[in-house]
């Protein structure tokens, strides 16, 4: 069975330090993975996906299959990125037919 | 471009009832996936439509179930209701593969009496 955990259910940092939202997932095949994030009252959106290696918003992440992680990062962060944070997995035979399995998510709150 | 909607924001029913939820999902986009958020569970895999059928089913029992029309809309039926079936639903569409990543709705906020 798939499975994503989030450690933290709560992380404060300080304006222009660096962040690291941590992923860890479990799946035998090679998943996509998936950073989904929900500002206050707005909907779930994509943040950033894996396999496109790209960086969002200063955002970016790495797979890492020897750790089985996905840790999302920023190295300054800003009052703005004051959100929950999900991480996301796709398994399956291709064309997410297992559905996504989300974390419990992260709430990351920039202090001033 | 529309994004995904959801009918109707909030929806109030007494346990036993019936509820139906509705999505329309971004013009182009075949796939249609239900989550359910509960307080404290996080986003649950519901269920997954595409062209037309059911291809996949989370961890629910029977009594939630659903469609989905020509047009690629969905529908969300929950029979019997109980009171652990409140919750916000979402709905998220997608290309032929969720490989690329879902777009959401802002969901349906259910309430059970």
């Amino acid at each position: 069975a798939q499975r994503v955990t989030q450690p933290e259910k709560l992380l404060s940092v300080f304006k222009g330090a660096p962040v690291e939202l941590k992923c860890n997932y479990s799946y035998s095949g090679s998943p996509e993975l998936f950073w989904y994030v929900q500002y206050s009252r707005q909907r779930l959106q994509l943040l950033l996906r894996h396999i496109s290696r790209e960086s969002i918003k200063g955002f970016t992440a790495d797979l890492n299959k020897g750790e089985t992680s996905f840790h999302l990062k920023k190295p300054f962060a800003q009052e703005e990125d004051s959100a929950m944070y999900y991480c996301a997995l796709s398994g399956g035979s291709g064309g997410g037919a297992d559905g996504l399995t989300f974390g419990k998510g992260t709430h990351l709150i920039i202090q001033p | 471009e529309a994004g995904v909607t959801q009918s109707p924001t909030h929806l109030i029913k007494t346990r036993g009832q019936q509820a139906t939820l509705r999505c329309s999902p971004i013009s182009g986009h075949t796939s249609v996936y239900w989550y359910q958020q509960a307080l404290g569970l996080g986003l649950q895999f519901l269920l997954w439509y595409d062209e037309g059928e059911e291809r996949n089913r989370g961890n629910f029992p029977p009594r939630f179930s659903g469609r989905q029309f020509p047009n690629y809309s969905s529908e969300l039926n929950v029979n019997a209701l109980e009171l652990e079936d409140s919750a916000l639903y979402l709905c998220a569409s997608s290309p032929w593969t969720g490989r690329i990543g879902y777009t959401f709705g802002s969901g349906t906020r259910l309430t059970v009496v």
